[in-house]
């Protein structure tokens, strides 16, 4: 069975400052991992996707993942936080063997101070 | 190309009534999915379509939920009767043939908020 584990549900960075963003996940078979994000009022947004070429992930606006195998980790990074960041944050797993269905973490929100 | 849509953004009914929620996938995507997630929760797998064929439903909570994909368009989701706890916001999502690049990438609609009352 897979799993995710987002630590803190609420997080709270100052402008400029690093982002981190953090997942676990639990997978008997190699998983494909990926980075939503969801802005006030909109719906999720693909960030970036781990699916087994290099480990470290560079998706949009900055963002960066790093697939850590040993740590079964995949957190998310941004090395200056902007106003526009503030959104949902959502880690999520699948099965590789097939286009099953995502296994989502609880969210993690950030909050931008200026 | 537009996206995924979703219909009606918000809904409103009293417990016991029936709510139709209707998604259009990327046009060409063969792969559709349900998800919802109630306030609070994560979000949750509800079932999977391959074109008209339901390839995983096991995330369905009950028989008072029912999803259809004629033709393999478009894709409706109706709860009879519903019940308070099926509040929550109700995603879909699509995703292209396996043999796709991008295959693995699901796309979501912007969610149906369903309020039970």
């Amino acid at each position: 069975a897979q799993s995710v584990t987002q630590l803190g549900s609420h997080v709270s960075v100052s402008e400029g400052a690093l982002v981190l963003l953090r997942c676990n996940y639990s997978s008997s078979v190699p998983p494909y991992l990926f980075w939503y994000v969801q802005y006030p009022n909109q719906g999720l947004q693909l960030l970036l996707k781990y699916t087994s070429a290099a480990t470290l992930v560079k998706g949009i606006n900055d963002f960066e993942a790093e697939f850590k195998k040993s740590e079964t980790s995949f957190h998310l990074t941004k090395p200056s936080a902007h106003m526009s960041d503030a959104a949902e944050y959502f880690c999520a797993v699948s099965d590789r063997r097939s286009q099953g269905n995502l296994i989502f973490g609880k969210g993690t929100k950030l909050s931008v101070k200026p | 190309e537009a996206g995924v849509t979703q219909f009606p953004s918000h809904s409103v009914i009293e417990k016991g009534q029936t709510v139709t929620l209707r998604c259009d996938p990327i046009s060409g995507h063969d792969n559709l999915y349900w998800y919802r997630r109630v306030m609070g929760k994560e979000i949750k797998f509800l079932l999977h379509f391959v074109k008209e064929s339901k390839q995983d439903e096991s995330g369905m909570p009950n028989n008072r939920f029912l999803a259809e994909r004629t033709g393999g368009t478009y894709s409706t989701l109706k709860v009879q009767p519903a019940e308070l706890e099926d509040s929550g916001v109700y995603f879909c999502a699509s995703s292209p043939r396996r043999e796709a690049t991008n295959a693995y990438e699901q796309y979501f609609g912007p969610g149906t908020r369903l309020t039970v009352t």
